[in-house]
Formats: C-alpha cells, sequence, structure tokens
C-alpha cells in the first residue's frame, strides 16, 4: 500500500505566478489534510477536505489560496499570485473516516516551494 | 482552544543517554495526543499516540511517552539515544469536536553526541 503521494517535491516560481501542489492520499482514506510548514516552525493547519467537499478551512489565508479533492484524482492545493512569503514547505496528510475519534493522520514528503 | 507547548526547541544528547523531550497540551476536552518524527527533507512519520487508553504509550523505535492530566503533559522519552535518533520531533493534540484539525508545537531538534 503505497504511502501519501505529493508532487512535485520541489517547485520553484517568480512572484506573481501559480503554483499548484498535488496530494494523492492513501488508499482507503477519504479525509486529506494540508498543512503549512515554514523555516524553524511547526506545521500550521490550513484545510481539511473530504471527497468534493471542504470541511474546515479555517487554516487558509483569505486570499490567493484555494483547495479542491475532486471526486477522482488527487487534492490540489493552489496559490494564485504567489510572494516571497509563499516559500514554505507544504505537507499533504491523510486519514480513513473516523470512527469516534481523531485518528492518526499520515504524512506525505511535502512540497517546497521556492518563490523567487 | 488548543495549543501545544514544546520547551527547548534544541536539545542535545550523548549517545546512550536519556532523551525526554517536553511538551504540554491545552484543551478544553479530554485530547488526543501524538508525537511525530520528521528526518531532514522527509514528511512527517508518526512515534506514538494518546487515545485515553493507558496513559503509559509505547512507540516505535523504543519511544515512550506518559500522558498526565494534572501536568496537561505529554512528554517523550527513550532510555538511550541511538545516533539514528538524531531528527526534529513535534508533538501534537486533537480534538474529536475539532474535526480532526492537528496543532502542533514548533518542535524539539534532537541532536546525539557520540
Amino acid at each position: 500500500n503505497a504511502g501519501v503521494m505529493q508532487n512535485p517535491r520541489h517547485l520553484v516560481r517568480r512572484r506573481g505566478q501559480e503554483a499548484r501542489l498535488r496530494c494523492s492520499p492513501m488508499k482507503g482514506h477519504s479525509h486529506v489534510y494540508w498543512y503549512r510548514q515554514l523555516p524553524e516552525e511547526g506545521l500550521k493547519f490550513m484545510v481539511y477536505l473530504q471527497k468534493e467537499n471542504i470541511i474546515d478551512e479555517s487554516g487558509m489565508p483569505k486570499e490567493r489560496f484555494s483547495a479542491e479533492f475532486p471526486k477522482e484524482g488527487p487534492s490540489i492545493l493552489r496559490i494564485q499570485q504567489v510572494v516571497r512569503g509563499d516559500s514554505a514547505a507544504y505537507f499533504c496528510a491523510s486519514s480513513p473516516p473516523g470512527q469516534g475519534g481523531p485518528n492518526e493522520q499520515f504524512f506525505g514528503p511535502g512540497t517546497r516551494l521556492t518563490v523567487l | 482552544a488548543q495549543s501545544v507547548t514544546q520547551l527547548g526547541s534544541h536539545v542535545s544528547v550523548s549517545e546512550g543517554a536519556l532523551v525526554l523531550l517536553r511538551c504540554n497540551y491545552s484543551s478544553s476536552v479530554p485530547p488526543y495526543l501524538f508525537w511525530y518524527v520528521q528526518y531532514p527533507n522527509q514528511g512527517l512519520q508518526l512515534l506514538l499516540k494518546y487515545t485515553s487508553a493507558a496513559t503509559l504509550v509505547k512507540g516505535i523505535n523504543g519511544f515512550e511517552a506518559e500522558f498526565k492530566k494534572s501536568e496537561t503533559s505529554f512528554h517523550l522519552t527513550k532510555p538511550s539515544a541511538h545516533m539514528s535518533d538524531a531528527a526534529e520531533y513535534f508533538c501534537a493534540v486533537s480534538e474529536a469536536n475539532t474535526g480532526n484539525q492537528f496543532y502542533f508545537g514548533t518542535g524539539t531538534s534532537l541532536t546525539v553526541i557520540p
């Protein structure tokens, strides 16, 4: 069973371009989470999605950031008009359907975004 | 609101010495607690988790953690450090009523000295 897959592993963009980060959850997992890790900091929650639904986006910046998890295909985190402050590692995690409490989240290797 | 505090952003121990990484949490309801390890340029790997069963939790690679409600702590320990334990360690808290969102501490970087 393959783990959580993220691509690309490294992404370089110039200011003003768009960044698209992809995440394929583990087989059988219907819950996807995106986190951002700034240098020397812990992970900050961004958004929690289930298939075709955004469950919690309380950690998403109000502008330029969006996420989706379509019925078919990977989850996408999209950052429009990137700025230097968006440079960070973006981690995706997945978990199986809940059974009354938070489940372990399985993390992908991350996408390291560098904005020039 | 939930939060996690990890005291000591950098910890150094000698090989073979006790490892103690501290984690304190705040939560309005009984929490679920997790320790993850991150090796350079990799994702996070679960070490162990507390989900309201036994208060002493054993994880992988010889690590364990004890949930102490009175101290709101979930410190991570290992009796004897190995060189391969050098990594970044993150404590996280979650609650059943928050949609499975995890709140992470800022991490502790563990260095093992030969």
